[in-house]
């Protein structure tokens, strides 16, 4: 069964503008991290944000945060004032626990934004 | 402190030949990540290895693939015999202890022809 679901294969946004990437995750494990990281052209995979399942508050980084509704299951992403930079691919990851490795990270597959003048 | 480095960059074997695949992980850090991204496809987990153990690689081939790290030196992700469907882009990362976050390297891009 898929755990991490990214539904929006493509987006566009306009610079300056807000945009979210959703994000939805399935896991029995009360104790998970929720992770984003943006793949350009380039090909690196660079960490925007994480979210720990216990954490009171969404998590923010710059220009990043999370919206996260843990009954609903839901992770997004949402970008404030968009850049032509930002222009990528964006992957949802989660990682359990209890899963034996940690850090074993579960991957959506993945947005890609583009950003439009 | 420089990054996990990965090498080569890019890889271009014949079917059939042996590709080897290098990864320092950050000073520091002893555990270290193997994931295969094919094509428009996201991250998938391949292994997971502390300094001369494998703890975790339940994402490996059967077949064909194999992974190390030893005591000294680079991670090596080794494929035998490779075949036009282990094309594909192949990352590792690397992180101090199991539950810390894991930092990605650049890849190194496998083409077989």
């Amino acid at each position: 069964a898929q755990k991490i679901t990214q539904t929006q294969p493509g987006m566009f946004v306009q610079e300056k503008e807000a945009v979210t990437l959703d994000c939805t995750y399935d896991t029995s494990d009360p104790s998970y991290g929720l992770f984003w990281y943006k793949q350009p052209s380039s090909g690196e995979m660079i960490f925007l944000i994480y979210q720990g399942s216990y954490d009171q508050q969404n998590a923010t980084e710059g220009r990043y945060s999370l919206n996260f509704q843990k009954a609903r299951k839901s992770a997004n992403l949402v970008i404030s004032a968009s850049q032509l930079g930002d222009s990528a691919m964006y992957f949802c990851a989660m990682r359990e626990v209890n899963t034996g490795t940690a850090s074993k990270l579960t991957f959506g597959t993945g947005t890609r934004l583009q950003v439009t003048l | 402190n420089a990054g996990v480095m990965q090498n080569p960059r890019h890889l271009v074997r014949r079917r059939g030949q042996e590709a080897r695949l290098r990864c320092s992980p950050m000073k520091g850090h002893s555990h270290v990540y193997w994931y295969r991204q094919l094509p428009e496809e996201g991250l998938k987990f391949m292994v997971y290895l502390q300094k001369e153990n494998i703890i975790d690689e339940s994402g490996m081939p059967k077949e064909r693939f194999s992974a190390e790290f030893p005591k000294e030196g680079p991670s090596i992700l080794r494929i035998q015999q490779v075949v036009r469907g282990d094309s594909a882009a192949y990352f590792c990362a690397s992180s101090p202890g199991q539950t810390n976050e894991a930092f990605f390297g650049q890849g190194t891009r496998l083409t077989v022809v």
